[in-house]
């Protein structure tokens, strides 16, 4: 079946201006999380929806980020007035429950602020 | 929180030969470890995991072992191939109020060459 899918692919914008990323989780998972993929900072946990849960947001580097879920599927990561070191690939992963179980990745979005 | 340290960063070895990855975690309450392998401009695709109340697992030319007292676990690739060649993550993750976050290692680089 289809897979955890992401867009944009790759966004190039400048300092100051805000961006939204999107994924598609796979149809019926429950668990949706969102991660970064820098140089520096290697993969890190940014933010976790599970069903109607609070979302946990512990990972959020800044107030600048913030992310929904709308209808338990789509979720949109949005990150205001956006600074250099956001560039990163901003990765999308959703598991059929929540807790410690397997997460499948989409391909990510590459995010460049110039 | 939980850190992850994975060892070699990098990683060559010729076709046919055997390749092992090491990761070590820091808390005991994890108890899902994951291990993911990327290709250039893909994202993490998870190829094989392991529970805590798991020592060994194997599927085909991969294994993982898990030492939970010594907070340790590796991955196994024998017979490697030239299409084996990209960067492998190990991550870990623990139930309760870790909601299943994945802490990943650095990464390791790992090129088979023919």
């Amino acid at each position: 079946g289809a897979g955890v899918s992401q867009s944009p692919s790759n966004k190039v914008t400048e300092k100051g201006k805000d961006v939204e990323l999107r994924c598609d989780p796979i149809s019926g998972h429950t668990a949706l999380y969102w991660y970064r993929q820098s140089l520096g900072q290697g993969l890190e946990f940014l933010i976790y929806f599970q069903g109607n849960s609070a979302p946990d947001k512990s990972g959020l580097p800044s107030d600048r980020f913030s992310a929904e879920r709308t209808g338990g599927s789509v979720s949109t990561l949005t990150i205001q007035r956006t600074q250099q070191e956001d560039s990163a690939v901003y990765l999308c992963a959703s598991s059929p429950r929540g807790g410690p179980t397997e997460q499948y990745f989409g391909p990510g979005t590459r995010l460049t602020v110039t | 929180g939980e850190n992850v340290e994975q060892h070699p960063s990098t990683l060559s070895v010729q076709e046919g030969d055997s390749a092992v990855i090491k990761c070590t975690y820091s808390d005991s309450a994890s108890n899902y470890f994951p291990w993911y392998k990327q290709e250039l401009g893909k994202g993490p695709q998870l190829i094989i995991d392991i529970r805590s109340n798991v020592g060994e697992k194997k599927d085909q030319r991969i294994a993982v072992t898990l030492n939970k007292t010594a907070k340790h676990f590796s991955l196994h690739i024998t017979e490697t191939q030239p299409e084996d060649s990209a960067v492998y993550f190990c991550a870990a993750t623990a139930g309760g109020t870790s909601y299943g976050k994945l802490t990943f290692g650095q990464g390791t680089i790992l090129t088979v060459h023919p």
